[in-house]
């Protein structure tokens, strides 16, 4: 049982180049979440999902785009990198508002 | 204004101790959920504990409690006899309607170290 599996683990890119972070779970849940985590302020959310063609900004979405064209799959773009998006970002699924999210294993990405 | 605070950067406990980890909110939403996850230094977040705002009892799950005091909007984290593994860091989340979505809302985490 995969569980919610991220892809990349780890990245090294340079200021305005672009990339997608793939987030993928097999347990058929609705909702789906980005999330970036930095020293010292917990996790902040920047995009969601609560169903198959739908998606919401979060609390801090400036810089980045995200899809979700197939309920397991949920993408997060980043368009022009920028030294400030240095962070782990953790995807995160659930099945209802009452239960825990399950997290993937978090993607450490590093803008030069 | 913080939805989640965690007033406890970092603590030691004793290895076999119990230790108590704070955590207050603010919401106005009457049906909230709280969360507790720990995240070892491997990085993967772990769902520990859930307590529903109206939940008469204290959550409870194995050597994990819930202190659950909603007039103080307090929902401590109290792991008894500590273990090594305990050693992590800890959040404290809060799940709440925002306009027509739920939110979830994470505090910035409190270290525990566990000492042999």
């Amino acid at each position: 049982n995969a569980g919610v599996t991220q892809t990349p683990k780890f990245r090294v890119l340079k200021t305005g180049q672009s990339m997608t972070l793939l987030c993928a779970q097999d347990m058929n849940h609705e909702y789906m979440y980005w999330y970036r985590q930095d020293p010292g302020m917990g996790l902040r959310l920047i995009h969601y999902s609560v169903g198959e063609g739908t998606t919401a900004k979060g609390e801090v979405p400036d810089g980045y785009n995200v899809s979700r064209l197939k309920k397991q799959n949920f993408l997060l773009g980043l368009e022009s990198a920028a030294p400030s998006q240095t962070s782990v970002y953790f995807c995160a699924s659930e099945q209802a508002v009452n239960q825990p999210q399950h997290f993937g294993d978090g993607t450490r990405l590093s803008i030069l | 204004a913080q939805k989640i605070t965690q007033t406890q950067p970092g603590m030691f406990v004793q290895e076999k101790e119990a230790v108590t980890l704070d955590c207050t909110y603010d919401t106005s939403d009457p049906s909230y959920g709280l969360f507790w996850y720990k995240q070892p230094s491997s990085g993967e977040m772990i769902f520990l504990i859930y307590q529903g705002s109206y939940d008469q009892q204290n959550a409870t799950e194995g050597r994990y409690s819930l202190n659950f005091q909603k007039a103080r909007k307090s929902a401590n984290l109290v792991i008894s006899a500590s273990q090594l593994g305990d050693s992590a860091m800890y959040f404290c989340a809060m799940r709440e309607r925002v306009l027509i979505d739920y939110k979830l809302s994470f505090g910035a985490g409190t270290t525990v170290t566990v000492r042999a």
